[in-house]
Order: C-alpha cells, then sequence, then structure tokens
C-alpha cells in the first residue's frame, strides 16, 4: 500500500542555517505530494504541493521537487528563522483515492537564535 | 484554521465515559475528516465523509463512530472512552472540486485525556 517516510527528528538549527528534511514515498501510479507544517498549539496547515514528477512546489522560502526516479520530496530553505520552529509532514494522496491523505511520522524543527 | 471550528479544545474525562467531539466549518467544502494525533505515530485517519449522511472508515475506525446530519458539521464520538484513546484529535476538510488535489483544511484539534 502507500506510505511515507520521512527523517526522524528533532533536528535542531542555528537561525539562518540550510535545511533539509528528506522524505520518501511508496505509492502506485503517480501520487501528488504534499508538506504540511503545524506551528505549537495549531492545526496543520498546508506549505506546498506538486502534483505530478518534476514539479516545484515552493512557499515561503521552502522548496520541494518531486522526484520519480528517487521516489522523494525532501524539504529544503536556504536559510531557515526562528519562526519556522514547527513540526513539518510530508503526505501523498494517491490517484483514484478520493482526496485521502498518508502522513509521515513528523519531523520537529526548533531554531535557536 | 479559523473556519474549521472544534470544540472542545481539551477535554479531560473518565474511562467508560461517552464523550463527542464537534467540528464545524464556514469554508463549504463537502468533504470531512477525522485524525487523530499521536507522538511519534503522525496522524492517522479515523472515518472520513463526502457527503450529508456518507460514511465511511479510515485506517482506525474501531471505537469511534461519526455523524454529517449537515454538510457544515462533522461530529466524533467515543461510546466508550478508554485509555489509550487519549490523543490530539484534528478535523479537517477538503472541497471536491474539478482539481482532485484540493488541500485538506484543519481546525486547530482536541486534546483529548482519558483517565
Amino acid at each position: 500500500g502507500n506510505s511515507v517516510t520521512q527523517m526522524e527528528g528533532p533536528v535542531t538549527l542555528s537561525e539562518e542555517a540550510f535545511l533539509t528534511i528528506n522524505c520518501t514515498y511508496t505509492a502506485t501510479g503517480y501520487p501528488s505530494l504534499f508538506w504540511y507544517v503545524q506551528y505549537p498549539g495549531e492545526g496543520l496547515q498546508l506549505l506546498l504541493k506538486a502534483t505530478k514528477a518534476d514539479d516545484k512546489g515552493s512557499n515561503k522560502g521552502f522548496e520541494a521537487t518531486y522526484r520519480k526516479e528517487t521516489t522523494s520530496f525532501h524539504l529544503e530553505k536556504g536559510s531557515v528563522q526562528v519562526s519556522d520552529s514547527a513540526v513539518y509532514f510530508c503526505a501523498l494522496k494517491g490517484r483514484g483515492s478520493q482526496g485521502n491523505l498518508i502522513f509521515g511520522k513528523g519531523t520537529k524543527l526548533s531554531v535557536k537564535p | 484554521d479559523a473556519d474549521v471550528t472544534q470544540t472542545p479544545r481539551n477535554r479531560i474525562t473518565k474511562t467508560g465515559k461517552r464523550i463527542m467531539l464537534e467540528c464545524s466549518q464556514t469554508k463549504g467544502h463537502d468533504r470531512m475528516y477525522w485524525y487523530r494525533q499521536d507522538p511519534g505515530l503522525g496522524l492517522r485517519l479515523i472515518y472520513y465523509s463526502f457527503d450529508v449522511k456518507d460514511i465511511n472508515k479510515g485506517e482506525i475506525s474501531d471505537g469511534y463512530s461519526v455523524s454529517r446530519q449537515a454538510q457544515a458539521k462533522f461530529s466524533l464520538s467515543l461510546e466508550s472512552a478508554i485509555p489509550n484513546q487519549t490523543a490530539l484529535y484534528f478535523c479537517a476538510t477538503s472541497d471536491s472540486g474539478l482539481n482532485s488535489n484540493q488541500p485538506q483544511h484543519f481546525g486547530d484539534g482536541t486534546r483529548l485525556s482519558i483517565l
């Protein structure tokens, strides 16, 4: 079945450091891929998405590229800020799955000043 | 998302009690979902609904039931709560639309503790 594996946290970085959070997936066909972010005490918010191979999703300085050959969708940001501290979830939606998302376990990011 | 409201935000109760968590939305979306979040396990789907009175089981539906009597409301019930149902519960909505990749919009969660 479909599944998502993302790197375990927590990840602790200094402000302005480069961020990579790895995400790989297993799915039949060509799923759509998402990154959601959860700030403390809040629900999840869509950060970015990509719906086909080689698409790049981007938002708020974050980027992720849909790599079919490596079944990956790694999240990157060139210079993190303290306000980026949150839990990040990679997710996929398979074709024909009627809108149901499969989530990774989440990666907690802490950015220190 | 302020358009997806969950009540209560926090609840502490005892084993064996019946609990109902409410979710209401003003986004006009037809699809609604209930998830639970546990540390280290991410989010797991409990039930989902694509329309009024449409109910579908998710990954972990045992011990839960839901009701969708109106488009804007989707309630989750625990008929006889047990301690391992202690978790953070999220409601989400999405629009069916022509684009099957519509994002899900989440409420702020209900923290449920069962003693």
